[in-house]
């Protein structure tokens, strides 16, 4: 089945503990995103990716640190968390070509303490 | 001005009815346009895309697109209370950021029995 997978789903943890959401696509995808979605400020773009090794800044990138070593992961590094970084999250792929279709995950509910 | 502009709503609308939402969107070069949904807590699932002037049929769902007025609508007949979510009208410029997904914060629908 096509999907993007994200794990956590849920994750609480305390303000300065490293954590990382993983976001995986079986799809042979060359897009990826992810995005933050908060109350009243909608789903906005936190990072994406081209391809494998090209990376570059959304809407609200500070605070967030991504890599795409593999054209399937997108990880989401979160250093030093801090409480305005509570949200949900979603990865998203799509391919290059053709529709320009995102496809999402199922979303990661993070709470920072 | 927001970039994608749609009515928060709640728009209620009784079972049976045809709900109406609309979108506006601020940059002229857009070119592709979709309508997601979104079930609360859900990650957003694609529903209608639309690319040219006119109307698209697909069920129950009609998108309407309007590139001169920068408006594009969906509508939804024979309204069901499965049909309650939110929906993002979100667009996309193939000449911003590698083609950029700009979402709208959402018009929240209730189908009332």
């Amino acid at each position: 089945e096509a999907q993007v997978t994200q794990n956590p789903r849920y994750l609480i943890t305390v303000t300065g503990k490293k954590l990382t959401v993983t976001c995986s696509q079986n799809m042979n995808h060359e897009y990826m995103s992810w995005y933050r979605q908060d109350p009243g400020l909608g789903l906005r773009q936190i990072y994406y990716s081209m391809n494998v090794e090209v990376t570059d800044k959304g809407d609200v990138p500070e605070g967030y640190k991504v890599s795409r070593k593999e054209k399937r992961n997108f990880p989401l590094i979160l250093e030093s968390p801090s409480p305005n970084q509570t949200s949900l999250y979603f990865c998203a792929s799509r391919s290059s070509s053709g529709a320009n279709v995102l496809t999402f995950g199922a979303g990661s509910r993070l709470t920072v303490l | 001005q927001k970039e994608v502009e749609q009515n928060s709503g709640p728009l209620s609308v009784p079972e049976g009815a045809i709900a109406s939402l609309n979108c506006t969107y601020s940059d002229r070069v857009s070119q592709s346009f979709f309508w997601y949904r979104q079930y609360s807590g859900k990650s957003p699932e694609l529903i209608m895309s639309i690319y040219s002037n006119g109307d698209k049929e697909d069920g129950r769902f009609t998108a309407q697109l309007n590139k001169a007025s920068q408006y594009v609508s969906l509508l939804i007949r024979d309204s069901q209370p499965s049909d309650s979510a939110t929906y993002l009208c979100a667009v996309n410029s193939l000449y911003n950021q590698g083609g950029k997904l700009i979402f709208g914060q959402g018009t929240e629908l209730s189908v009332k029995p």
